[in-house]
């Protein structure tokens, strides 16, 4: 079985400053690890994906992953932080295929001016 | 652009009526779609895998005979809340995986709110 933690439900940055969004999986078999952000009342955006190639993923919004099996985790950094960036974003784990994603409880990131 | 619709976006209700909701891959054929719930500021839990043809698995806890699934085609997946109870309100979301990309796409979600 597949599990997901993600450090903090809530992260507050300042405008320009570095994002740091933290998630540590769990996982039997070798995982697929995603980034998901979300608007309020919207449906969720993938941001990055990591699918056993490069442990460094570039994602869209000059977001990046870096995939660290010795931890066990996949963070979401970004070098500076736009106020555009607010939102809640989910860090998620499948074993690929048709299978479910297994979601994180999210993180809140606000951006301050 | 959206390579998975879903419809409608937002739906109020009675209680006791019963309300679907459909999720249309348009680009790619979907042997399985996911839904997927949110209660307001939680996380997305995995309801029920919808199999094209066959029938849909339900998670643990979730009524198969409150939350009919249909998977007719390829293309289209269709969840329907019967009788529908205000504490069925929530955020509903569908996703299709692309096998071969590895990825899932999902649905803009359904807002569904039960007076």
């Amino acid at each position: 079985a597949q599990s997901v933690t993600q450090l903090g439900s809530h992260v507050s940055v300042s405008e320009g400053a570095l994002v740091l969004l933290r998630c540590n999986y769990s996982s039997s078999v070798p995982p697929y690890l995603f980034w998901y952000v979300q608007y309020p009342n919207q449906g969720l955006q993938l941001l990055l994906k990591y699918t056993s190639a490069a442990t460094l993923v570039k994602g869209i919004n000059g977001f990046e992953a870096e995939f660290k099996k010795s931890e066990t985790s996949f963070h979401l950094t970004k070098p500076s932080a736009h106020m555009s960036d607010a939102a809640e974003y989910f860090c998620a784990v499948s074993v690929g295929g048709n299978t479910p994603l297994v979601f994180g409880k999210g993180t809140r990131l606000s951006v301050i001016a | 652009g959206a390579v998975v619709s879903q419809h409608p976006s937002r739906v109020i209700c009675k209680s006791g009526t019963s309300v679907k909701i459909e999720c249309r891959s348009l680009d790619f054929q979907a042997t399985t779609m996911f839904w997927y719930r949110q209660f307001p500021k939680q996380s997305l839990m995995l309801m029920a895998t919808s199999n094209e043809g066959s029938k849909a698995t339900y998670e643990q806890g979730v009524e198969k005979d409150k939350f009919l699934i249909n998977h007719a085609s390829l293309t289209l997946s269709t969840l329907t809340v019967t009788s529908a109870h205000p504490e069925d309100s929530s955020f509903y979301i569908c996703s299709a995986p692309s096998e071969w990309r590895n990825i899932q796409y999902f649905g803009a979600g359904t807002r569904l709110s039960v007076l």
